[in-house]
Order: structure tokens, then C-alpha cells, then sequence
């Protein structure tokens, strides 16, 4: 499968713990995105690069989270000291230039209990 | 504010039969939209995309037309099959902008 794929898939934490997800875009692909949706609504916009280098952070992206790109392929998303509120899936794309149709990943779907 | 809706939030439909989903956004900068297809518990899939240039593009069974002067898109799905029912999500790119604006989503129900 050359498509976004994303690790894990379900992750359980309880609040305070830290956790990390995984991106692996499509290879050829330069950027990268990070979306977050809650349940009945459409993904919020988090973080993007263009290659390694990390361009836009939305207002939601608070200080607990952090989002890299070492080598311009994958990407890893931090949330530290979960909270509650941090429930939802978390959604990685990626597109081949500026403007491009963004593929979307299966998503890791955090619970905080 | 600035926001890319979706005028219904659920949306049946008889098998074969034709749906309509729309959407409405604000911003007029914005130069390119999507209709993403999401199935429970997979992400978003693209489904078909269309530019501020145009007013209508078709793909397979599907045709998104664009009316810019009401800021108006659709998606029209010919034929609907059972595995057409998922949440349908338009996309707003604006220019300049990376990041993708979603909408709220509509529900479509395929009934056999």
C-alpha cells in the first residue's frame, strides 16, 4: 500500500501521560499535514511542512503539542500531559506541491481516559 | 466568521436513485474546493476537486458544480449504491493558504 499511513491506530492514555503519533506521507510527497477531528465534525487544520521544515501551526496547536519532520519524511506528533479534551482523531496528509490535493491517512484515534 | 458549511447534516436516499449534497462558503479569496468521503473510522478520502475557474467538473458518477456569485458548491452523485453512504465533507482551500477548511460534514444514507 503506497498511501498515508499512520501508527498507532487507537491509542488509550490516561490524562497527564505523554504520547506520540507516527506519519508516513506518500513517498514523493513534500508536504505534510496534521489535522485533528472531534466526533461529528470536519478535521481542524493543526501544523504543516513543506519538506523538513515546519511553515504554519494553527492556534489549537497548543504548547503540549509538538510536531516534527527530522528528514522531510516522516512526521511524529507529541501531546504532552494529555488532558480530557485531547480525545479525538488525529489525522496526517500529505501532497506533492503547493496546492495540491492533500491525501488523508487512516487516522490515530486517541482516547484520554 | 470565515466557514465552509454544509446545509443538511443527514441526507437519505433510495439505491440508485440521485443525491445532492451541498455547501455554502464565505470566503470569495478562496480558489479551490474538494469533497472529501469519510466511512467510519477511515479518513478522509478524496473524491473529486474543483477551481475557482470553473463551474463544473465530472468524475465517475460524481459532478461538483460551483455557482461563485451565491459562493455556492454542490456534489451530485448519480446512481447512488450502499457503498456511497459515508459523511460527505466539503473543502475549502484559500489562496495563498495551505491548510485545508472543512465543513461540518452531511451523512449520506443509501436505504436499499
Amino acid at each position: 500500500d503506497t498511501g498515508v499511513s499512520q501508527d498507532p491506530r487507537h491509542k488509550i492514555t490516561k490524562r497527564g501521560q505523554n504520547v506520540t503519533f507516527r506519519c508516513d506521507p506518500i513517498s514523493e510527497h513534500n508536504r505534510l499535514y496534521w489535522y485533528r477531528q472531534t466526533l461529528g465534525q470536519g478535521p481542524e487544520f493543526l501544523t504543516y511542512f513543506q519538506n523538513e521544515a515546519q511553515l504554519e501551526k494553527s492556534r489549537l496547536l497548543s504548547d503540549r503539542f509538538s510536531a516534527e519532520r527530522p528528514k522531510g519524511s516522516f512526521s511524529t506528533l507529541e501531546i504532552q500531559r494529555t488532558e480530557q479534551g485531547d480525545s479525538a482523531m488525529y489525522l496526517c496528509a500529505s501532497s506533492l506541491d503547493k496546492g495540491g490535493e492533500q491525501y488523508f491517512g487512516p487516522g490515530t484515534r486517541l482516547t484520554v481516559t | 466568521g470565515e466557514s465552509v458549511g454544509l446545509h443538511l447534516p443527514t441526507l437519505s436516499v433510495q439505491e440508485g436513485d440521485n443525491s445532492i449534497i451541498n455547501c455554502a462558503y464565505s470566503n470569495s479569496a478562496s480558489d479551490y474546493f474538494i469533497w472529501y468521503k469519510q466511512e467510519s473510522g477511515k479518513g478522509p478520502q478524496f473524491i473529486i476537486d474543483i477551481r475557482s475557474n470553473m463551474d463544473k467538473r465530472q468524475g465517475q458518477r460524481v459532478t461538483v458544480l460551483l455557482n461563485k456569485t451565491v459562493k455556492h458548491l454542490s456534489l451530485q452523485i448519480a446512481a447512488t449504491q450502499p457503498g456511497d453512504s459515508a459523511v460527505y465533507f466539503c473543502a475549502e482551500n484559500r489562496k495563498g493558504a495551505q491548510k485545508l477548511v472543512f465543513g461540518q460534514g452531511t451523512r449520506l444514507t443509501i436505504n436499499p
